[in-house]
């Protein structure tokens, strides 16, 4: 079935690096995007950045330019989410979500309504503590 | 960046009432805008699609509506179930944001 299962929990240091891995199956895996998304203990979910699958290109937020990077072995329909100099605030869960788009047709003229993600991973939990 | 904001934070209804949930927008969006539901120790559930699309396998109690900078959530007849986080999320440019999550409570 469609899924997305994630590396396991991972315990660091402050300063070390984490990378965290999303397998795909049940889906052609080049045809969307992956999202990595992040929640700390009680608090909102955060977006960090996505790379588009097919050719590899990537987006992340701001905050976390120049520490994270996001890239995929489409021979092993894989996700990976690294992670660099590690603060406390860096706790969280982390989840990689699938972005599928929606279209719509008017007679002959497709056109996309939105996008979603609708296939997670079922979270990797990365504590940093000294 | 487009800025996501969603209310109540918090509330609390009774099974077999309707409540809304709405999400505005910094920015013209059109519709795209998804709501999921997250339970406790759990993964986000996606729920709506482009604003008012129903997901595969989600009740038809769940409904969403708006578009632009205006978006609306509603759960009708609500059930001891529907306890949980909802949080919408704007994928109209990246960065992709959501909003602050509303807590429902069932009484």
């Amino acid at each position: 079935q469609v899924q997305h299962v994630q590396s396991g929990a991972e315990v660091k240091r402050p300063g070390a690096s984490v990378t965290v891995s999303c397998r795909a199956s049940g889906y052609i895996f080049t045809n969307y995007s992956m999202h990595w998304v992040r929640q700390a203990p009680g608090q909102s979910l955060e977006w960090m950045g996505w790379i588009n699958v097919g050719n590899g290109l990537t987006k992340y937020l701001e905050k976390f330019q120049g520490r994270v990077t996001i890239t995929r072995d489409t021979s092993a329909s894989q996700v990976y989410l690294q992670l660099s100099n590690l603060r406390s605030e860096d706790t969280a869960i982390y989840y990689c979500a699938r972005e599928s788009i929606y279209v719509a047709s008017r007679g002959t003229y497709r056109y996309t309504t939105g996008n979603a993600f609708d296939i997670w991973g079922q979270g990797t939990v990365v504590s940093v503590s000294s | 960046d487009i800025q996501v904001t969603q209310s109540p934070p918090s509330l609390s209804a009774s099974v077999g009432d309707r409540v809304t949930i709405s999400c505005r927008t910094s920015h013209n969006i059109n519709t795209y805008l998804s709501w999921y539901q997250q339970k406790p120790g759990k993964v986000p559930e996606l729920l709506i699609y482009s604003a008012s699309g129903l997901q595969s396998g989600v009740p038809s109690r769940f409904s969403g509506s708006g578009s632009g900078t205006e978006f609306t959530l509603t759960i009708n007849s609500l059930r001891p179930e529907d306890s949980a986080t909802y949080y919408c999320l704007q994928s109209y440019s990246t960065p992709r944001t959501f909003g602050q999550g509303t807590k429902l409570e069932i009484k």
